[in-house]
């Protein structure tokens, strides 16, 4: 156990709608980032936010937005859905935000489009 | 999205077999790590090395950051059925935040 948790496990909805995926990190840490992994591009990097303010973004798409509360979970939001975005999304959390610090993963959600 | 070039894609080899897996990039990586990926599951770290020429054990596991920065690999030695899954190296920057730029995963088989 990672210590970091994700709701919900799994989430099936249809093209154009919106859903919000869940992040509580490991206690004590700080640093939040989101990862979508597909089979054909692999684990992407989308953003980090540490101590409530965005750190670094990555390819993420304009429809998908992200944020940490002052509790320290995190939430990532898609809209207008479409096939593409059935993916496996994770969130990482570590203790600081910069580049030496070991992520732990949590066991992500499936998001599946219909 | 920028990559690493993790290699081999895939191994199917016999139990108490020794294993070799690497990646190498066209950046300088700061920070290395290595994760395995259970099906179901996210990744879980290995191994984390954080200065060039640095070889950390964790347990049947020897992982090396490359004298060039740019590369890293990941031995398994006298390997057991558990140690099934998809291996991930991922490489990280000091000042880019602390995302990690994954290589493409090696899918270890193992017959008992």
């Amino acid at each position: 156990d990672s210590g970091v948790t994700q709701t919900p496990k799994h989430l099936i909805t249809a093209t154009g709608q919106r859903v919000t995926l869940r992040c509580s990190p490991r206690s004590g840490d700080l640093s939040v980032y989101w990862y979508q992994q597909s089979l054909d591009q692999g684990l992407q990097f989308l953003i980090q936010y540490y101590n409530g303010e965005e750190r670094a973004k990555g390819n993420i798409l304009e429809r998908f937005s992200a944020q940490q509360f002052p509790d320290l979970h995190s939430e990532l939001n898609l809209s207008s859905l479409e096939l593409g975005d059935s993916a496996l999304y994770f969130c990482a959390s570590s203790r600081m935000g910069g580049g030496n610090q070991p992520q732990h993963f949590g066991d992500g959600t499936r998001l599946s489009i219909l | 999205g920028q990559q690493l070039n993790q290699s081999p894609q895939s191994m199917f080899i016999q139990e108490g077999e020794d294993v070799s897996m690497n990646c190498t990039s066209s950046s300088i990586f700061n920070t290395w790590l290595w994760y395995k990926q259970d099906p179901g599951e996210g990744p879980v770290l290995l191994i984390a090395l954080y200065k060039a020429g640095e070889l950390t054990s964790n347990g049947r596991l020897t992982a090396q950051f490359g004298i060039t920065r740019k590369d890293s690999f990941l031995n398994i030695s006298a390997s057991i059925p558990s140690d099934v899954g998809i291996y991930f190296c991922a490489g990280q920057f000091y000042n880019q935040g602390g995302k990690l730029i994954f290589g493409q995963g090696t899918e270890l088989s193992v017959k008992p």
